[in-house]
């Protein structure tokens, strides 16, 4: 098992341009997160799934998008990139309907910056 | 109401001292609160997590302390280790939904 996998591992982008972080678990998890860790500021939910085809905002969706066609790989799109966002994202899942249900398994993060 | 206030936000102790971390939440219908344990570079990573019926539980050298009626829970580390050193995020959630709400973080280092 590979775990929560997320690629690129790095990226420098330019103000305005759009880029897509991916995500995929392999755990047969149906839980998917997205969240971004800033210093001092712990970790923020932007984007999460309870299924394929189901998504719900976090608590800083704004500039975000996301989809979840599969049950294995959950991507979030940048459409507009703006310096607010540069940071480190997470990408995690769980698994509803067992005792280890909230345990949420994390990815080893994409960091952006935005310049 | 969904706030996690956790502190100190970084802690210096001595190889085997007891380096302790607290957190304070809002939301009563909180109840799971994870400790998640973090190393440079890499993801968190579930420590240990405990429910609001009980006041504390134990797994090797961590333990969670849990007080209901002030809200608040704490993480103790006893004989602490070098390889200690890391980021501590505290977390409470609302376990029907998953979402988790984390504190702010500590960073902790553990001088040999």
């Amino acid at each position: 098992n590979a775990g929560v996998t997320q690629t690129p591992k790095f990226r420098i982008l330019k103000i305005g341009q759009s880029m897509t972080l991916q995500c995929t678990q392999d755990m047969n998890h149906n839980y998917m997160y997205w969240y971004r860790q800033d210093p001092g500021m712990g970790l923020k939910l932007i984007y999460y799934s309870v299924g394929a085809g189901i998504t719900d905002k976090g608590e800083v969706p704004n500039g975000y998008n996301v989809s979840r066609s599969t049950t294995e790989d959950f991507p979030l799109r940048l459409e507009l990139a703006a310096p607010s966002q540069t940071s480190v994202y997470f990408c995690a899942s769980s698994y509803s309907g067992t005792a280890d249900q909230e345990t949420q398994y994390f990815g080893p993060g994409t960091r952006l910056l935005v310049l | 109401q969904q706030q996690v206030k956790q502190s100190p936000q970084s802690l210096i102790v001595q190889k085997g001292g007891i380096p302790i971390i607290n957190c304070a939440y809002e939301n009563t219908a909180f109840d799971y609160f994870p400790w998640y344990q973090q190393f440079p570079g890499k993801g968190p990573a579930l420590l240990i997590a405990i429910r609001p019926d009980v006041s504390e539980k134990k797994e090797g050298r961590f333990t969670i302390s849990f007080n209901k009626s002030a809200k608040q829970f704490s993480l103790h580390i006893m004989d602490s280790q070098p390889g200690d050193s890391a980021t501590y995020f505290c977390a409470a959630s609302m376990s029907s939904y998953g979402k988790l709400t984390f504190g702010q973080g500590t960073i902790l280092t553990v001088h040999p």
